[in-house]
């Protein structure tokens, strides 16, 4: 069936350190790949996407690449801040009919200053 | 624009309860989708609506149903409560033509079963 996968948290990094939230899919056809973001005490948000293989979604400092070989989609981001800590969701979208979208169970980020 | 709102915040009942809760979509949206997010879990898709009818549903009983008004703010009712049935309820929006890329999400209803 399709899934997501992700690392499971929580990941506690210092300020300014180097993020990386691996992703991996299970997917029937091409999916469409997302990262959404949720703050404490608010919704869902949508942080980028990637729509094809090879595509880079970027957005706030944070980027993933779309990879059809090893079907990834890990968050990236230079330089983390104290206000990044939430909870990140990896997810797909199957491009047909299907109109959900499928969840992986999220990672918790804590920065510390 | 005060975004996509949902109603109650937060929610207390019984098992064998039922329970109502509300969504506005944003300004312009006429698609609503509702998910369900058990705690330390990812949201788990229950079911859309658009032009008042179900148009799709995820793997859900049929204690879940819902409803949309032709001002395009849905309800969810979950009959029979559960325990299981304590999870965060979101709610997400999506504009006339758009697609789920463009879904925009409420704060969700916290419901709790005891």
């Amino acid at each position: 069936g399709n899934s997501v996968t992700q690392m499971e948290g929580p990941v506690t990094l210092s300020e300014e350190a180097f993020l990386t939230i691996n992703c991996t899919y299970t997917a029937t056809g091409y999916p469409s790949l997302f990262w959404y973001v949720q703050y404490p005490g608010e919704g869902l948000q949508l942080l980028l996407k990637a729509t094809k293989a090879d595509d880079k979604g970027s957005n706030k400092g944070f980027e993933a690449t779309y990879r059809k070989e090893t079907t990834s989609f890990h968050l990236e981001k230079g330089s983390v801040q104290v206000s990044d800590s939430a909870v990140y969701f990896c997810a797909l979208r199957l491009m047909n009919r299907d109109d959900k979208i499928i969840f992986g169970k999220g990672t918790r980020l804590h920065i510390l200053p | 624009d005060a975004g996509v709102t949902q109603s109650p915040t937060h929610l207390i009942k019984t098992r064998g309860q039922q329970v109502t809760l509300r969504c506005s979509p944003k300004s312009g949206h006429d698609t609503v989708s509702w998910y369900q997010q058990a705690l330390g879990q990812g949201p788990q898709f229950i079911f859309q609506y658009y032009e008042e009818e179900e148009r799709q549903r995820g793997n859900f009983p049929d204690r879940f149903s819902g409803h949309q008004f032709p001002n395009y703010s849905s309800e969810l009712n979950v009959n029979a409560l559960l325990l299981g049935d304590s999870a965060l309820y979101l709610c997400a929006s999506s504009p006339a033509g758009g697609t789920t890329d463009t879904q925009y999400f409420g704060p969700g209803t916290r419901l709790t079963v005891l």
